[in-house]
């Protein structure tokens, strides 16, 4: 749903560079949620934020950072990419007990 | 640990035979529970969720889940597949009651569903 948008969706880049991948929502939404994907492993959480000021590690957090600009704003961070970080990222975000809605997803791979 | 295992890595089924998809999990406590589908190049939807009440539940396009407790299971069901059914699916669980754990969810590793015309 264009509700919950990430960019880029696609990115190609290099061994030790730095990549920022933007997540953005208009459900108003205060919880959002950073999953990598990689195939026969599900989804595993990265990072999550309950609200601005509240930012959590999930199961697999080396490796990343993330920043809650705004409510409706999560970004992931990647400080010095490397080949095992190639995997399908998605953002996601609910509210109270609710179910989580996805991003669209970005597809990243270190060369 | 919170754990959520699917039985199959990939089924591959023609169209209108019947589906049905493993999930247990491993928390012993009350949860919620979840099935998502991922069509291909598409972002996760939900097919249908489990909060409390009636074990089974129906979701969208036919889908339907039942909770059985005892087994710590949430298996999904369709009785006639389409082709457009050709997806993955993944089952999720949310514990309830400890906050260190409130809001997030556990995914079992995804089945994904091949049907043949």
């Amino acid at each position: 749903d264009a509700d919950v948008t990430q960019t880029p969706r696609n990115r190609i880049t290099k061994t030790g560079k730095r990549i920022m991948l933007e997540c953005s929502q208009t459900k108003g939404h205060d919880r959002m949620y950073w999953y990598r994907q990689d195939p026969g492993l599900g989804l595993r959480l990265i990072y999550y934020s309950f609200d601005v000021k509240d930012i959590n590690k999930g199961e697999i957090s080396d490796g990343y950072s993330v920043s809650r600009q705004a409510q409706a704003k999560f970004s992931l961070s990647l400080e010095s990419a490397i080949p095992n970080q190639t995997a399908l990222y998605f953002c996601a975000t609910t509210s109270g007990y609710n179910e989580q809605f996805f991003g669209p997803g970005t597809r990243l791979t270190v060369l | 640990a919170q754990s959520v295992s699917q039985h199959n890595h990939h089924v591959i089924l023609s169209e209108a035979a019947s589906l049905e998809l493993g999930c247990n999990y491993s928390y012993g406590g009350t949860v919620n529970l979840f099935w998502y589908v991922q069509y291909p190049g598409q972002h996760l939807q939900l097919l249908l969720k489990y909060f409390s009440g009636d074990p089974l539940v129906k979701g969208i396009k036919g889908f339907e889940a039942e909770f059985i407790k005892s087994k710590f299971s949430f298996n999904l069901r369709k009785p006639s597949v389409q082709w457009s059914d050709t997806a993955e699916y993944f089952c999720a669980v949310r514990r309830v009651g400890i906050r260190s754990n409130d809001y997030k969810l556990s995914f079992g590793a995804g089945t994904t569903v091949t049907v043949r015309a």
